[in-house]
């Protein structure tokens, strides 16, 4: 039973580029959460979805920064013109509908702007 | 807004030594508590979790958590720490209203051996 996939695992962009990180959850999770690890600190809440919604985007940037989660594939998080203060590591969990409170981690994309 | 509090970011501990992390949180209402392990080049997971009920949680590997209410505090625990115990350790706290999952900022747990 395959746990939550998430591609890349590695990422390297010049200042100005696209990120696109992708999350595959769990098989039966409709629930996806994004995390962001800055160095030193915990992770930060960024965004909760469902299926085609989103249900809570409190933690998510204003500007440049977008997630979705279709009907099908995987959900995509989403961070135009990167700078440097994107660097992090960016995680990805889910969850299934019953038991909504534990959730599942993925290990992780680590995104380096240059 | 809720926060949680890691009081130590890096322990440093003999094999067969005792292990205390503390944990602290801040919010009033109703809270569900986790910890995470995070092993060197793996992802989270789950080591133990507090819903309701008892306060002391047992959880995977020997490890067990109390949820102690007046303290806001769901401090982990080992009586002997082994070398594979070493990684990062993240308490992190869930209000039972939101899906606003926090986290502390991570414990880092060298064992000697």
């Amino acid at each position: 039973n395959a746990g939550v996939m998430q591609n890349p695992r590695h990422l390297v962009r010049r200042r100005g580029q696209e990120a696109r990180l992708r999350c595959s959850p769990m098989k039966g999770h409709s629930h996806v959460y994004w995390y962001r690890q800055l160095p030193e600190e915990g992770l930060k809440f960024m965004v909760y979805l469902q299926k085609e919604n989103i249900i809570d985007e409190s933690g998510m940037p204003k500007e440049r920064f977008s997630a979705e989660f279709p009907k099908e594939g995987p959900s995509i998080l989403r961070i135009q013109q990167v700078v440097r203060g994107d660097s992090a590591a960016y995680f990805c969990a889910s969850s299934d509908s019953q038991s909504s409170y534990e959730q599942y981690f993925g290990p992780g994309t680590r995104l380096t702007v240059t | 807004a809720q926060s949680v509090s890691q009081h130590n970011h890096h322990v440093i501990l003999s094999e067969a030594a005792s292990l205390e992390l503390g944990c602290n949180y801040s919010y009033g209402g109703t809270v569900n508590l986790f910890w995470y392990v995070q092993y060197p080049g793996q992802h989270l997971q789950l080591l133990l979790k507090y819903f309701s009920g008892d306060p002391l949680v047992k959880g995977i590997k020997g490890f067990e958590a109390e949820f102690i209410k007046s303290k806001f505090s769901f401090n982990l625990r080992k009586p002997s720490v082994q070398w594979s115990d070493t990684a990062e350790y993240f308490c992190a706290v869930k209000s039972y209203n939101n899906n606003d999952m926090r986290f502390g900022a991570g414990t880092r747990l060298t064992v000697k051996p």
